[in-house]
């Protein structure tokens, strides 16, 4: 939904290097999901916040990935010291309230050298 | 944990053919969500089933929810250039309080020959 935004829209990176994705949710939503998709997969469930918590990370891999949406600002996940099997579609979603029918943005496209 | 299930994975059709693809999961579903992705671009949701044995329509499309809330179908009638991409299903348990939560079906990638 074009409500949805994500920027950077592409982002190349370099193993080891640091990468930041953000999302603005559709005005009036304070629940964002975030899922990974790779190539001719579904999408796989991340994390889900409210603002300035962290409701469920359990679909993010303990190490070098994190996210957080801050009382004021766009969500953001942050993949450090990033790897080639980071490379994928990261895409947030939104919702009014938890079980809501979520908006996707139109995704961030990772690849990492 | 709950886990969703799609086939076919790929359906090539001509044009004015018929599509259906079919979604099955692993636990009794709240309810089942179903989106649209054009290739390169993001989901779109379509449409969202809560009740057993609900059917609803979206013009050409028929989507079904299975009395035992454990299966999901969607069918195009007649299918058109338009039509092509792929179509997920997505499924969430609100048994265990995760009533936020989605769990996706891998798709069925849907092709349409003019």
């Amino acid at each position: 939904n074009a409500g949805v935004m994500q920027n950077p829209r592409h982002l190349v990176r370099r193993r080891g290097q640091e990468a930041r994705l953000r999302c603005s949710p559709m005005k009036g939503h304070s629940h964002v999901y975030w899922y990974r998709q790779l190539p001719e997969e579904g999408l796989k469930f991340m994390v889900y916040l409210q603002k300035e918590n962290i409701i469920d990370e359990s679909g993010m891999p303990k190490e070098r990935f994190s996210a957080e949406f801050p009382k004021e600002g766009p969500s953001i996940l942050r993949i450090q010291q990033v790897v080639r099997g980071d490379s994928a579609a990261y895409f947030c979603a939104s919702c009014g309230q938890g079980g809501d029918t979520q908006y996707f943005g139109p995704g961030t496209r990772l690849t990492v050298l | 944990g709950q886990q969703v299930m799609q086939i076919p994975q790929y359906q090539h059709v001509q044009e004015g053919e018929d599509f259906t693809t079919y979604c099955n999961s692993s636990t009794t579903l709240s309810n089942i969500q179903w989106y649209k992705q054009r290739p390169g671009g993001h989901p779109v949701f379509l449409i969202q089933l809560v009740k057993s044995g609900e059917v609803k329509k979206q013009k050409r499309l028929t989507f079904q929810f299975g009395e035992a809330k454990k299966n999901s179908s969607l069918h195009i009638t007649a299918t058109q250039t338009t039509d092509v991409g792929t179509y997920f299903c997505a499924g969430s348990d609100w048994s265990g309080g995760s009533n936020y939560k989605l769990t996706f079906g891998k798709g069925t990638l849907l092709t349409v020959n003019p």
